[in-house]
């Protein structure tokens, strides 16, 4: 089983809707999640970070997490076609020396259509 | 804002050929990592580095790679030989600690194509 897995897409969603992007990941001690964004030929870009049941919001996104069942979605209201991009959820992992590195999902592709 | 810088945004190299792909990170950042993607592939983790050595790296991360930190400003990835499945967008971040939660930073990418 993959450590992050995510549906690729593409998922395209009319401008104004609800984007629903999700994530499930395989160690259950994962204690915090992470969303990017990343446009084509550009560098991940921190959306969202979340690390307790239930959701949080921020502006348009809300992250929303179930440990029990190992998910963490994030949700895009009010979509706009800025919002057309992969995103990427990626869970952190302790290596020591107080450190930590991320395992990335493939990415979901999400396209936005006016 | 302060930003990680990387250069170049787009080298070309020949097989066997030596690379030095170079990032200043954001200055009162402790952590420094490298990460890397293959056109269409996942965000891989390559290495760590804090307190001028390695913390962790991973299988990709062989003996042709190599990272150094030769100031206070700079930290560099060096390929010794590159190889055609080298050809990736190689990302340099930094974190100002490693604690859960702390935002790490990406630069904007290297482009390396090898041929």
């Amino acid at each position: 089983q993959k450590e992050v897995e995510q549906n690729s897409g593409p998922l395209s969603v009319p401008e104004g809707a609800i984007a629903s992007l999700n994530c499930t990941y395989s160690d259950r001690g994962s204690q915090s999640f992470f969303w990017y964004r990343q446009y084509s030929g550009k560098s991940p870009e921190l959306i969202m970070f979340i690390y307790s049941n239930g959701d949080k919001e921020d502006g348009r996104f809300t992250a929303q997490l179930n440990k029990a069942s190992q998910y963490v979605s994030l949700l895009i209201r009010d979509s706009q076609p800025s919002d057309s991009a992969t995103y990427l959820c990626a869970v952190p992992r302790f290596i020591g020396f107080g450190n930590e590195k991320l395992t990335f999902g493939t990415g979901t592709r999400l396209t936005i259509i006016p | 804002e302060p930003e990680v810088t990387q250069t170049p945004s787009h080298q070309v190299t020949q097989m066997g050929q030596e690379v030095i792909l170079r990032c200043v990170p954001i200055s009162n950042h402790l952590y420094f990592y490298w990460y890397r993607q293959i056109l269409g592939q996942k965000v891989e983790f390559l290495v760590s580095f804090y307190n001028n050595e390695i913390s962790e790296k991973s299988e990709i991360f062989d003996d042709q790679f190599s990272v150094e930190r030769p100031d206070g400003s700079n930290f560099t990835l060096k390929i010794r030989s590159t190889k055609l499945e080298d050809s990736a967008m190689y990302f340099c971040a930094s974190s100002e600690s490693g604690r859960t939660g702390n935002t790490i930073y990406f630069g904007e990418g290297s482009w390396l194509t090898v041929v």
